[in-house]
């Protein structure tokens, strides 16, 4: 099982300029989430899908986010203008089962992303 | 509502000591509580996880957790602490009626092992 994949590992680009984040989920996970973790605020979560329907983007921070999900293998976060601010860990993680399920969401090792 | 605390921002123990990680949930319901270990520069790693039945959950790397109905607590132990468990860990907590199966996290707690 090659787990949840999230490329790239790193990114640094310049305030201003788009950033796409990419994930592809475990395959046969019906759940994706989305998370950015700062030092200052811990671990946060910005969207989530089931069966790649967005449900609950209410931990999206602005405008200026969005994520989509287009099949069951791949996930994009997209940051466009990205803001120094928005400088943290971004982490996807998948879960399989339906509501009410009791299993765990696995996390990919996440994009470092850095806007100077 | 779910909220989970993490009263200790990091814990000190010698390499052999026993080591326990507090955590205690609060939710509407039966809850399901996990724990996570998150290794510098990886992800959230999947411990254990409480359900339903034995209160003590036993999971990877020789850890095992606790779970009290009364005093609302899943604390995690390992009997003897290694220097390669310093890291990361949070603990977290949803029910069966969560939305999304959304998880709620603790702000986490750091281990620092010893030699």
């Amino acid at each position: 099982d090659a787990g949840v994949i999230q490329s790239p590992r790193h990114e640094v680009t310049e305030m201003g300029q788009e950033v796409t984040l990419r994930c592809k989920p475990i395959s046969g996970h019906d759940y994706l989430f989305w998370y950015r973790q700062t030092m200052m605020r811990g671990l946060e979560l910005l969207i989530y899908f089931n069966n790649n329907v967005p449900i609950d983007d209410s931990g999206m921070p602005e405008d200026r986010f969005s994520a989509k999900m287009p099949n069951a293998s791949f996930s994009t976060l997209k940051i466009q203008p990205s803001e120094p601010r928005d400088s943290a860990v971004y982490f996807c993680a998948s879960s399989p089962g339906a509501q009410g399920s009791n299993q765990p969401q696995h996390f990919g090792d996440g994009t470092r992303l850095s806007i100077l | 509502a779910q909220s989970v605390a993490q009263p200790e921002d990091q814990v000190n123990v010698a390499e052999g000591n026993p080591l326990t990680v507090k955590c205690t949930y609060s939710v509407s319901g039966n809850p399901y509580l996990f724990w996570y270990v998150q290794y510098p520069n990886r992800g959230l790693q999947f411990l254990l996880k409480y359900i339903t039945g034995d209160n003590l959950v036993k999971g990877s790397y020789g850890f095992e957790a606790e779970f009290n109905k009364s005093q609302t607590s899943f604390h995690l132990k390992k009997p003897s602490a290694l220097v390669s468990d310093s890291a990361l860990y949070f603990c977290a907590v949803r029910t069966f009626k969560a939305a999304g199966n959304k998880l709620t996290f603790g702000g986490g707690t750091r281990v620092l092992v010893k030699p």
